[in-house]
């Protein structure tokens, strides 16, 4: 099974800076990364797949980077809705067997 | 619009079963395969399985292989997820997420969730 870990577990940043997320495959995963936002009490929401192709109506605030086992997800100037949980997820696997990250918690500093 | 709307949860005993529902609306359900996705209280994402458009292949997390089945009924716009010899660790909301490719290769790539329904929560305890 191909294990995802993200880091850091929680990240405090103030409204109008950046934030970075990272996630680490525990093997190559080429570019099959996706990244997905949670908010309390909601499903989660695709934003980034191909490691950076941004999903349909997401902002351009958002990107993502990497390919192999390391990657990045990026807000480039935070908005208040921005704070939320976001997972990566990997899609390399045949048969299918998806895995995620632990999660990393976005938090207002 | 797409919707997905979950329903069987509730508490269970462990050794018992439960059967959980996704009804779909407002796309050609018989074009998508179909995923159930849990997450356990204050936890992460787990993928539990997903079924084929036609239902002709499945495929399980091996935490629930054996234990869990999936299935659909195309004439019922609707998914389902058998659960038998429920154990504590199986408490989670658990979401039907579609997977965002036709069976014409249209949308994204495979293996990704592009719609998921606001999830049912299942308690397993005695």
């Amino acid at each position: 099974e191909i294990v995802m870990t993200q880091s850091p577990a929680t990240l405090s940043v103030s409204p109008g800076e950046r934030a970075t997320l990272s996630c680490r495959a525990s093997q190559s995963v080429s570019s099959n990364l996706a990244w997905y936002q949670q908010k309390p009490g909601q499903a989660p929401r695709l934003l980034i797949y191909g490691a950076s192709t941004r999903a349909t109506g997401i902002p351009a605030r958002f990107s993502g980077s990497g390919s192999g086992t390391e990657f990045t997800l990026t807000i480039s100037s935070l908005q208040s809705e921005d704070f939320a949980v976001y997972y990566c997820q990997q899609y390399n696997n045949w048969p299918p067997s998806y895995t995620f990250g632990q999660g990393t918690k976005l938090e207002i500093k | 619009q797409v919707q997905l709307v979950e329903s069987g949860g509730g508490v269970v005993q462990p050794g018992r079963s439960l059967r959980l529902s996704c009804a779909a609306s407002g796309f050609t359900f018989s074009s998508y395969a179909m995923h159930w996705v849990r997450q356990a209280p204050g936890k992460g994402l787990e993928w539990v399985a997903v079924i084929s458009y036609d239902g002709s292949n499945k495929y399980y997390a091996d935490s629930v292989k054996g234990r869990f089945t999936i299935s659909r009924d195309n004439s019922k716009n609707t998914l389902y997820l058998q659960m038998n010899s429920l154990r504590a660790e199986d408490t989670a909301v658990y979401y039907c997420a579609r997977e965002g490719i036709t069976i014409f290769g249209d949308g994204l790539p495979p293996g990704l969730f592009d719609y998921w329904g606001q999830g049912t929560l299942v308690t397993v305890s005695s």
